[in-house]
């Protein structure tokens, strides 16, 4: 079954305490990207990657980093998690382009605590 | 910088009635892809309806249509024959000429019976 998988699924943790959500997708897509949502914000990118070894900013990277060592693994990392990053976290990813056919697919979501 | 803004918080209707959530983008560019997602409560994100900005035709999916309006840069969603299943947040996305979606604020739609 093609699929985004994110673990872990709820997370709560304490400022400052190093954390790694892992992103996995098994459709050999190339572009995989991150994104938090939070009530009245809709979804905001983090990191974005175009391909292995390549990772862009999104909108708000600060507190995030990122790696894609792997096409299929985009694992997302707070080194040093505080209370603002509390959300949910999306993973996503989608063939290379921007066809129109090329659909996003997410995977079923982070919700991460930092107390 | 593009935005895209969906100014209905909350919406509510009885099963069976029809339903327009709004959406309005800013942009200066003149080909770019528009999305509705819905995410119901298990949180999952599904694609709704897509549009192409130079179709004039609106996109329909079953009981899901736009009403896609270039000039106005709208693009509403209409829910026909609205079900339960249909009670979810709904997101108007934009898709700029890198590729990247930029999304709404969200509509709660919820559907009494």
């Amino acid at each position: 079954e093609a699929q985004v998988t994110q673990n872990p699924r709820y997370l709560i943790t304490v400022t400052g305490k190093k954390l790694t959500v892992t992103c996995s997708q098994n459709m050999n897509h190339e572009y995989m990207s991150w994104y938090r949502q939070d009530p009245g914000l809709g979804l905001r990118q983090i990191y974005y990657s175009m391909n292995v070894e390549v990772t862009d900013k999104g909108d708000v990277p600060e507190g995030y980093k990122v790696s894609r060592k792997e096409k299929r693994n985009f694992p997302l990392i707070l080194e040093s998690p505080s209370p603002n990053q509390t959300s949910l976290y999306f993973c996503a990813s989608r063939p290379a382009g921007g066809n129109i056919n090329n659909e996003q697919f997410f995977g079923p979501g982070t919700r991460l605590t930092v107390l | 910088a593009q935005t895209v803004t969906q100014s209905q918080p909350e919406m509510s209707v009885q099963e069976a009635e029809t339903v327009t959530l709004s959406c309005t983008y800013d942009t200066s560019e003149n080909n770019y892809y528009l999305f509705w997602y819905k995410q119901p409560p298990s949180r999952q994100m599904i694609l709704v309806i897509r549009q192409e900005a130079y179709k004039q035709q609106n996109a329909t999916e079953n009981r899901f249509s736009v009403n896609f309006q270039k000039a106005a840069k709208s693009f509403s969603l209409k829910i026909s024959d609205s079900q339960l299943g249909d009670t979810a947040m709904y997101f108007c996305a934009f898709m700029d000429s890198n590729y990247q979606l930029i999304w709404g604020a969200g509509t709660k739609l919820i559907i009494k019976p």
